[in-house]
């Protein structure tokens, strides 16, 4: 079984903060992605990556960067949190690509007050 | 555009009965279709895929579901339900298969089942 683990698990911050959410997965997986999970919305797209330092924008990536340092670690940025960005973030990691089945971490709660 | 639907957002059922949860999806081309569980306060596993070949596909816990083409559907299955199924179902389209290596996944909004005692 693939392990993703997120951190941190919680996270509180002002409008205007700068916030970091961090993935890690030991399964030595290609591929990697971000997902913020709304009411309503189901799970959408933010960014993903294959491999360390390749980035892909996904479907909704206003007000995001993101940063695939190694094969293991993918990382969200918020450099200007607003209220709108208050939600649940997963990350995922595959092994390949198209088709192919998603790990998922356990999620982050985002609250951006 | 890319799309899925759950058009019911919760469905309560009775232990033993059998359940049923509806997903259509709209896609130019062969779809790859997934469905994922969320149980209370944890994050998604997979469930199912349909890539190609029979329709009728089998999954982790006992449930299956049925691929028609005829009216882009992608419905989970399972009978009897059982009290432990309660949870967050997503059904879940890969899109850009032919042009794109990564699993670029467009979800549902997901139905919230309740199986009661």
């Amino acid at each position: 079984e693939a392990a993703v683990t997120q951190s941190p698990r919680n996270k509180v911050t002002v409008t205007g903060g700068n916030v970091t959410l961090s993935c890690r997965q030991t399964n030595s997986h290609n591929y990697m992605y971000w997902y913020r999970q709304d009411t309503g919305h189901g799970l959408r797209l933010i960014h993903y990556s294959y491999g360390a330092g390749n980035l892909q924008i996904g479907d909704v990536p206003d007000g995001y960067k993101a940063t695939r340092t190694t094969q293991e670690d993918f990382f969200l940025l918020l450099e200007l949190a607003s209220p709108s960005q208050t939600s649940l973030y997963f990350c995922a990691s595959s092994e390949t690509g198209g088709g192919n089945t998603l790990y998922f971490g356990a999620g982050t709660r985002l609250s951006v007050l | 555009a890319q799309s899925v639907d759950q058009p019911d957002a919760h469905v309560t059922l009775s232990e033993g009965a059998s359940l049923e949860l509806r997903c259509s999806y709209s896609y130019s081309a062969a779809p790859y279709l997934f469905w994922y569980v969320q149980y209370p306060g944890q994050s998604l596993q997979f469930l199912l895929k349909y890539i190609t070949g029979d329709t009728v596909v089998k999954g982790t816990k006992g449930f299956e579901a049925e691929f028609r083409k005829s009216n882009s559907s992608f419905n989970l299955k399972k009978s009897p339900a059982h009290w432990s199924d309660s949870a967050k179902y997503f059904c879940a389209l890969d899109r850009d298969i032919a042009s794109s290596s990564f699993s670029k996944l467009v979800f549902g909004q997901g139905t919230s089942l309740s199986v009661v005692p």
